[in-house]
């Protein structure tokens, strides 16, 4: 079965600093995702990552993919108070022209003050 | 596109009554999936299909909830009767087989059993 850790499960930081979630994950997998999640709302997709090495970037947020490691990593550049929100990250078995269940994280609750 | 399109947004009801919940995919996508939301058990696959037949429901917690999909553009998930156990958000994803990638989840429908 597989297993998706984060941690940490909450992280509050003040604005300007830096800092880093981590997604471990149980099983050979080269598809990870990283989700927010504002308070009563939906799952905003912000990266996929789709092999080995790939990093991302959006404005103050770095994701990287480490399969052999399985582990991923979503970095916070000067953080700021919108990027207040839970994250997840979720990982997939993919076989090609298949899809296959989201397996998702515990999640990451930030909040970021001022 | 409109997205992945769910509804009721809210459902309150009382305890051993029917509930319906609801799902239009994005057009074309051939996957559909059913998440369950708890603070304690987070983000849970109930059930997901393709192309209209399930694949796998080993999340469906018991006999009293059933997921159907009748053709390419719906999908119910019904649960009866209901328990106040079952109170969570619900979502409803769908996804393009061949492309892997690009899960779109639906604004979800929050469920409160009293």
């Amino acid at each position: 079965e597989l297993k998706v850790e984060q941690n940490p499960l909450f992280l509050s930081m003040q604005e300007g600093k830096n800092y880093t979630i981590y997604c471990n994950y149980s099983t050979t997998s080269d598809r990870l995702y990283w989700y927010r999640q504002d308070p009563g709302k939906s799952l905003e997709s912000l990266f996929v990552l789709l092999s080995n090495g790939a990093v991302k970037q959006e404005g103050r947020l770095m994701a990287s993919l480490d399969t052999k490691a399985r582990l991923s990593t979503l970095h916070i550049t000067a953080a700021v108070h919108d990027l207040s929100a839970t994250y997840f990250c979720a990982v997939t078995l993919y076989l090609t022209g298949t899809a296959s269940k989201l397996t998702f994280g515990t999640g990451t609750r930030l909040q970021v003050t001022l | 596109d409109a997205g992945v399109i769910q509804s009721p947004r809210h459902e309150v009801t009382e305890m051993g009554q029917e509930v319906t919940l609801r799902c239009k995919p994005i057009s074309g996508h051939d996957y559909l999936f059913w998440y369950r939301q708890t603070m304690m058990r987070g983000l849970e696959l109930l059930i997901y299909f393709n192309n209209n037949v399930p694949i796998d429901d080993s999340g469906m917690p018991e006999d009293r909830f059933s997921a159907k999909m009748p053709n390419a553009s719906f999908s119910t998930l019904k649960i009866q009767p209901s328990e106040p156990r079952d109170s969570a958000v619900y979502f409803c994803a769908s996804i393009t087989g061949g492309l892997g990638y690009g899960y779109t989840f639906g604004s979800g429908t929050r469920l409160t059993v009293v």
